[in-house]
């Protein structure tokens, strides 16, 4: 079946660093990938959509200077949290679809649990 | 744009009985329905799908159906089991594209 592989697990940095996260497609070519933020007891919220040799695209209220995303190529898209603040400490998801429609399904990451001290 | 709402956000039941949580959607253009499972600290894992063109569709204990015409969609767990307590998500695609839009979210906790 289709894997997706998000790394780090967990990371702890220092407030004004960035941090990087990386998800990969193991077993398919992603052609869109989707990276989601959940705080504590609440719902999987879309931050932005990135598609392969193309600029993501944000949803609203998402700063894009501040939440970096490349996807380089069909299996690797990574989101670079920019001068981390304890406000952007959250459970970070990525999902990725093998086309650009809903027909062949998504599949997520383990997550990455980021901590901003 | 879509606005998926989940209820109940907390269920309990006792081991062996049947849970059912519903969802409502918004936009009539959806056609993927998805129901997620999250453990505490995990990624969201699929559960069962459907799609506009079914009605219902069903995998051992778990079984989703879909009424497009009042635009919900519900989950049906039969015989609970301790290990199906996690948090359930169901989810819709935005304007028939490759937004998926989750629910609030529901947890499920099943008494042995």
């Amino acid at each position: 079946g289709a894997v997706v592989s998000q790394h780090p697990s967990r990371v702890i940095c220092k407030s004004g660093t960035s941090v990087k996260i990386e998800c990969r497609s193991l077993d398919f070519q992603a052609t869109t990938m989707f990276w989601y933020r959940q705080f504590p007891k609440q719902s999987l919220m879309l931050m932005a959509t990135s598609n392969e040799g193309s600029k993501a695209t944000y949803e609203q209220g998402v700063e894009k200077d501040k939440f970096l995303i490349n996807h380089a190529s069909l299996t690797l898209s990574t989101l670079t949290v920019t001068s981390a603040h304890p406000e952007d400490s959250s459970f970070y998801i990525c999902s990725a679809s093998r086309g650009g429609a809903a027909g062949h399904g998504y599949t997520f990451g383990s997550g990455t649990r980021l901590t901003v001290v | 744009g879509e606005n998926v709402e989940q209820h109940p956000s907390t269920l309990s039941v006792q081991e062996g009985d049947s849970a059912v949580i519903k969802c409502t959607y918004s936009d009539s253009a959806s056609n993927y329905f998805p129901w997620y499972k999250q453990e505490l600290g995990k990624g969201p894992q699929l559960i069962i799908d459907i799609r506009s063109n079914v009605g219902e569709k069903k995998d051992q204990r778990i079984a989703v159906t879909l009424n497009k015409t009042a635009k919900h969609f519900s989950l049906h767990i039969t015989e609970t089991q301790p290990e199906d307590s996690a948090v359930y998500f169901c989810a819709a695609n935005e304007d028939s594209s490759y937004k998926l839009i989750f629910g609030s979210g529901t947890r499920l906790l099943v008494r042995p």
